[in-house]
């Protein structure tokens, strides 16, 4: 079974910007969620997609958006792009919906800021 | 709310030897808790879960983890390190709290494997 596939890996944008990020969870999981991981702030939740509907959303301003389609793939929007934004995001897929159940990870997409 | 805390952001070890990485967790509900691994340029895989069952869990790769209630605690161990054990560790624990229902993850221990 094929794992989490993210897209692009690799990505620069400069300051003012607009990003999309895409995610194909495993086949049969529901549920998607997405994470920022920064060298000052760690692994942090940025929101929960679950049937195409968003379940929880971390602490981040509004310039973070996503969204869920029909086949469970989803994608993340970054707006108005600022150099904190430079994070390597992370997409995970889960068979549930929560944090209970064993999420797994892609590899991630790194994107750069300048 | 639920907060982790990993104490010693790096851990170094010779190979053979036991590996110890500590979390402690703060949590108002009955937790589950998670350590998950992550390779130089890949995703983060699970090690290991506690969902509310035996208070030892086992784990792949030759990893356990003991959840002691009465330390707030779950630390990660593995009897003898391997070189390809080099990489970061993270605590996590589900926040069920208010229905939020997140991953808090603590900021990671890279443990590096000398020969």
């Amino acid at each position: 079974k094929a794992g989490v596939t993210q897209t692009p890996r690799y990505l620069i944008k400069t300051r003012g910007q607009q990003v999309t990020l895409s995610c194909s969870p495993i086949s049969g999981h529901r549920s998607v969620s997405w994470y920022q991981q920064t060298p000052g702030q760690g692994l942090q939740f940025l929101f929960e997609y679950f049937s195409e509907t968003q379940r929880n959303k971390g602490n981040f301003p509004g310039r973070f958006s996503g969204r869920q389609f029909s086949n469970s793939r989803s994608e993340m929007n970054v707006s108005t792009l600022e150099l904190g934004d430079s994070a390597l995001y992370l997409c995970a897929s889960s068979l549930a919906a929560g944090a209970g159940g064993e999420q797994f990870f892609g590899p991630g997409t790194r994107l750069t800021v300048l | 709310a639920q907060s982790v805390t990993q104490l010693g952001s790096h851990v170094s070890v010779s190979e053979g030897a036991l590996v110890l990485l500590r979390c402690n967790y703060s949590s108002s509900v009955p937790p589950y808790l998670f350590w998950y691994v992550q390779y130089p340029n890949q995703g983060l895989q699970l090690l290991l879960k506690y969902t509310s069952a035996a208070t030892l869990v086992k784990g792949i790769n030759g990893f356990e983890a003991e959840f002691k209630k009465s330390e707030t605690s779950f630390h990660l161990t593995k009897p003898s390190a391997h070189m390809s054990d080099a990489a970061e560790y993270f605590c996590a624990v589900s926040d069920r709290a208010g229905n939020t229902d997140k991953l808090i993850f603590g900021t990671g221990t890279r443990l590096q494997v000398f020969p």
